[in-house]
C-alpha cells in the first residue's frame, strides 16, 4: 500500500525565517504535487513536479524532487503571514498528512 | 464558471439518513473523484471514475455509492448516516488516471447528528 508521509505535521514560524517541509513516499512514482490549503477552503495546487530532480519555485516558494531518494521538499524562504496554511503533498492521487503552518509576526 | 462544482455545500442531518452530494466538473477532464477530510485534516481517497467507469474503490462501507452518469458528472450516495460519517468530503478531476494535478470542488461538509 502506498504511504506518503510528511514532516512536520505542524510548524510555527517566525516571519523572515526559512524552513523545508519534507514529504517521503513508498511507491516508484515520477510525479508529485503539492498543494495548498487555506482553512475553511478547498485545495489548490501549487506545484507539479514530473521527474527526478525537477524544481519549480513561486515567490517564496520552492519545491524539489527527488525520485531515487522518493523525496520531495517545500522550502520556504523569508517566510510572511500570507503563506499560513496547510501544505499537503500528493503521489498517485493519494495524500499525505499535511503540514500546517503558522507564521508568526 | 467554477471549474469543479458541488452541492450542496453544508448538509447537516439526523443519524440513519440517505444525503447525497453532487459534482460536476466543466474541464473536460476524464476522472473523477471523491475525497473524505476528516476533522484532523486528513485527506482520503475513497473513489475514482475514469470515463464513467470506477477505477479506483477504496476500503469504503458499501454505505456509499458513487454514481457516474456521464464523465462530466460524479455523485455520492450516502445510506444510513453515522456520526463517524460527518466531514467534508471533496470531489475533485484531473485529465488522467494518476496524472495530472488534481482541481477540487469546494467542498460539501456534512455533519451527522
Amino acid at each position: 500500500e502506498l504511504k506518503v508521509e510528511q514532516n512536520p505535521l505542524f510548524l510555527s514560524m517566525q516571519e523572515g525565517k526559512n524552513y523545508t517541509i519534507y514529504c517521503n513516499y513508498s511507491t516508484t512514482s515520477d510525479r508529485l504535487y503539492w498543494y495548498r490549503q487555506d482553512p475553511g477552503k478547498s485545495l489548490e495546487s501549487l506545484f507539479v513536479l514530473l521527474s527526478n530532480g525537477a524544481v519549480k519555485q513561486e515567490g517564496r516558494l520552492m519545491a524539489s524532487l527527488d525520485t531515487k531518494a522518493r523525496l520531495s521538499t517545500l522550502h520556504i524562504t523569508a517566510a510572511v503571514h500570507d503563506l499560513s496554511a496547510t501544505y499537503f503533498c500528493a503521489v498517485d492521487m493519494r495524500f499525505g498528512a499535511g503540514t500546517r503552518l503558522t507564521v508568526k509576526p | 464558471d467554477t471549474a469543479v462544482s458541488q452541492t450542496p455545500k453544508y448538509l447537516v442531518t439526523q443519524m440513519g439518513n440517505d444525503k447525497s452530494i453532487k459534482c460536476e466538473q466543466n474541464l473536460g477532464h476524464d476522472t473523477m473523484y471523491w475525497y473524505k477530510q476528516d476533522s484532523k485534516k486528513f485527506l482520503k481517497i475513497m473513489f475514482s471514475y475514469n470515463n464513467k467507469e470506477l477505477i479506483i474503490n477504496e476500503t469504503v462501507p458499501n454505505r456509499f455509492s458513487p454514481k457516474s452518469p456521464d464523465k462530466a458528472h460524479l455523485n455520492l450516495h450516502i445510506n444510513s448516516l453515522e456520526l463517524g460519517d460527518s466531514a467534508v468530503y471533496f470531489c475533485a478531476s484531473s485529465q488522467g488516471v494518476f496524472t495530472g494535478e488534481l482541481f477540487f470542488g469546494e467542498g460539501s461538509r456534512l455533519t451527522v447528528l
